[in-house]
Order: structure tokens, then C-alpha cells, then sequence
């Protein structure tokens, strides 16, 4: 089966950088996934890493090492709208095809 | 470009009914994934349609189906309904030939079950 493991709840500062980590033991890997939920709305799609390394994409950066089972979420100059769930998620090859699992989240929340 | 819709959004149940949920995906995707949210177990997997063909599935009991029509539309059902079943029932989609797989969540049925 898998497992991934990431912290239940984080608090950081407005304008400050916060890093949410992620880890995971999986067979047939084959994609890591970071998704936002903000309460009552559907998961929004963050980030994909396939490769090992740094993925950037504005505020967000999405990192991976598939050696150590790792990846991490670096939020950048946090604001106020990036209070939510953030959501890792593992994409793994099964025989009939690729299904994604879930970890349950970390719920962030930004403070001023 | 509309988003992935569900219908309904709130559905209140009684044990032992059944339920049937809908979901209509982005124009152009023809992949449609199930997925169950509880505080509990957070997002669950339960099955994946491409083609009107069930390409995977999640390790849910029997109760849980689901189909696809050729117009990518998908629905799925619960039989025999429990307290458990309760959940926030969230259908995504993409588009196959997409480098980076991301999926488009629509706003999700929330189910509940006295």
C-alpha cells in the first residue's frame, strides 16, 4: 500500500516563508502531486514533480527527492489567501493504470 | 471554458437508500476520477472512467459504482447506504494527453446520511 505522511497543522506570519514537507512510501511511484483546498471549495492544483529537484512557479516551489521519499511545498511571501489545506499526493502505477493518493493535509494558517 | 460540474451539491439520505451523484467534466476531458473527503480519512480515491471504461479503482466496498457515457459524463452510486458514507464526494477531471496530469476538481456533493 502507501503511506504519506505530512504535519496535521502549521502556522507562519504574513510575508514570511513557510515550507511543508511530505513524505512517502510507495511502490510503482510515478508523480507527486501539491494541491490547495480552502475550506468549503474543491483541491486546486498546485504543482507536479516527476524528476528529482526544485520545481518554481511564482510563490510556490515544489521540491522532490525520490531517493528519500521527500518532497516539500515552499510558500513565499505568504498573504493572507494562502490560509488553507494544503494536500500531497501520490501518483503511483498500478497494474490497470495510475491512481493518485492522498495524504490528509496540512492545514495552514497565515497570521498577521 | 466551464468548469466540472456536480449535481447535486447537498444530498440528505436515510440508511439503506441509495444515492446516485453526477458529474460533468471540463469540454475536452474525457477523464473523470472519483473521490471521497472525510475529516477522517481526507481525500479517498474510489474509481477512474476514460472512454465510458473503468481504468482503476480505489479500495471501496462493492456499494460504490460508478458509470461513464460516451459524452464523458459520469455518474456514480452508492447502494445500501451507511452512516460512514457520509462524505464530501468530489469528481475531477482531465485532459489525458496533459504532460503534467493535473486534474480539475468540481465543488463537490455533500452527502449526508441519518
Amino acid at each position: 500500500g502507501q503511506n504519506i505522511d505530512q504535519p496535521t497543522e502549521m502556522t507562519a506570519t504574513e510575508g514570511a516563508i513557510v515550507q511543508i514537507n511530505c513524505t512517502y512510501q510507495t511502490s510503482g511511484f510515478n508523480g507527486l502531486f501539491w494541491y490547495q483546498q480552502h475550506a468549503g471549495e474543491a483541491p486546486t492544483f498546485l504543482s507536479y514533480n516527476v524528476l528529482d529537484g526544485l520545481e518554481e512557479k511564482g510563490r510556490f516551489s515544489s521540491f522532490l527527492s525520490r531517493s528519500k521519499g521527500y518532497s516539500y511545498l515552499l510558500l513565499k511571501e505568504l498573504q493572507m489567501k494562502d490560509s488553507a489545506s494544503y494536500l500531497c499526493a501520490v501518483r503511483v502505477f498500478t497494474g490497470g493504470g495510475n491512481k493518485l493518493t492522498f495524504g490528509t493535509g496540512t492545514q495552514l494558517k497565515v497570521e498577521l | 471554458k466551464a468548469g466540472v460540474t456536480q449535481t447535486p451539491r447537498y444530498l440528505i439520505k436515510t440508511r439503506g437508500q441509495q444515492v446516485t451523484l453526477s458529474c460533468s467534466p471540463i469540454s475536452g476531458h474525457r477523464s473523470v476520477s472519483w473521490y471521497q473527503q472525510t475529516p477522517g480519512q481526507g481525500l479517498q480515491f474510489l474509481f477512474e472512467y476514460f472512454s465510458e471504461t473503468q481504468r482503476n479503482k480505489g479500495n471501496f466496498p462493492g456499494r460504490f459504482s460508478g458509470r461513464q457515457f460516451s459524452n464523458s459524463r459520469s455518474e456514480m452510486n452508492v447502494s445500501t447506504l451507511e452512516l460512514g458514507d457520509s462524505a464530501l464526494y468530489l469528481c475531477a477531471s482531465r485532459y489525458r494527453g496533459q504532460l503534467n496530469y493535473e486534474q480539475y476538481f468540481g465543488p463537490g456533493t455533500r452527502l449526508t446520511v441519518t
